[in-house]
């Protein structure tokens, strides 16, 4: 299985600023993604972090917001641009390796924005 | 539209007593079906897929394409099963998950 952290574990953030969120595998993994769970919601898929291209967003999010990184095959970031009190959620990393067919999910970042 | 949707956002019962986490989805397509658990303090962590027909920590699931359900079930519900409950879908060989909104269980002594 893969072990996945995450940087930072929780983070309060004024509006207007803009955070970035790191996340690193302990291995090589074919797929990354990025979900936020808003308060008392379920996780949402943000976008797949594609390595050395750009990230493929879902509906509702956009680059310009949630630019996301994946230099390589083990690590990724997810900045939250212009941040506001809508954006206070938990963001989860999480991976797939093909080869167990199995997704894990990182231990998620609790942000807050005042 | 592709959606999964868990009625209940609490169940409490009681230690020993039969738990049913009701799971209904909607997707055009042969989905995979998933339940994962989020324990107190832990992360999410996969707990059973329809594929495997297998029974994890006692809980089992079965895939009804007719009435689009993938209930999980325990005839004997224990006190460390309490956690959240997340049933979710994925198309087959991707992994861009779809989540339900999630099921608190909450096992009694």
């Amino acid at each position: 299985s893969a072990v996945i952290s995450q940087k930072p574990s929780r983070d309060i953030c004024q509006r207007g600023t803009s955070l970035t969120i790191q996340c690193q595998v302990d291995s090589q993994v074919t797929m990354m993604f990025w979900y936020r769970q808003q308060p008392g919601q379920s996780l949402t898929l943000i976008a797949t972090a594609n390595q050395g291209s750009e990230a493929t967003y879902e509906s509702g999010f956009v680059i310009d917001k949630f630019p996301i990184s994946r230099p390589n095959l083990t690590f990724s970031t997810l900045t939250v641009s212009n941040m506001s009190p809508e954006d206070s959620s938990i963001y989860l990393c999480s991976v797939v390796q093909l080869a167990e067919a199995e997704q894990f999910f990182g231990p998620g970042t609790r942000l807050t924005v005042l | 539209a592709q959606r999964v949707t868990q009625p209940e956002k609490l169940l409490s019962v009681f230690k020993g007593a039969p738990v049913e986490l009701k799971c209904n989805y909607s997707y055009s397509g042969s989905p995979e079906l998933f339940w994962y658990v989020q324990y107190s303090r832990q992360r999410l962590q996969l707990l059973l897929r329809h594929i495997s027909r297998e029974s994890i920590k006692g809980f089992t699931a079965d895939l009804n394409k007719g009435e689009t359900s993938f209930h999980l079930k325990k005839p004997f519900a224990q006190e460390e099963d309490s956690a959240m409950y997340y049933c979710a879908l994925s198309n087959t060989g991707g992994f861009k998950t779809i989540f339900g909104a999630g099921t608190r269980l909450f096992v009694k002594a």
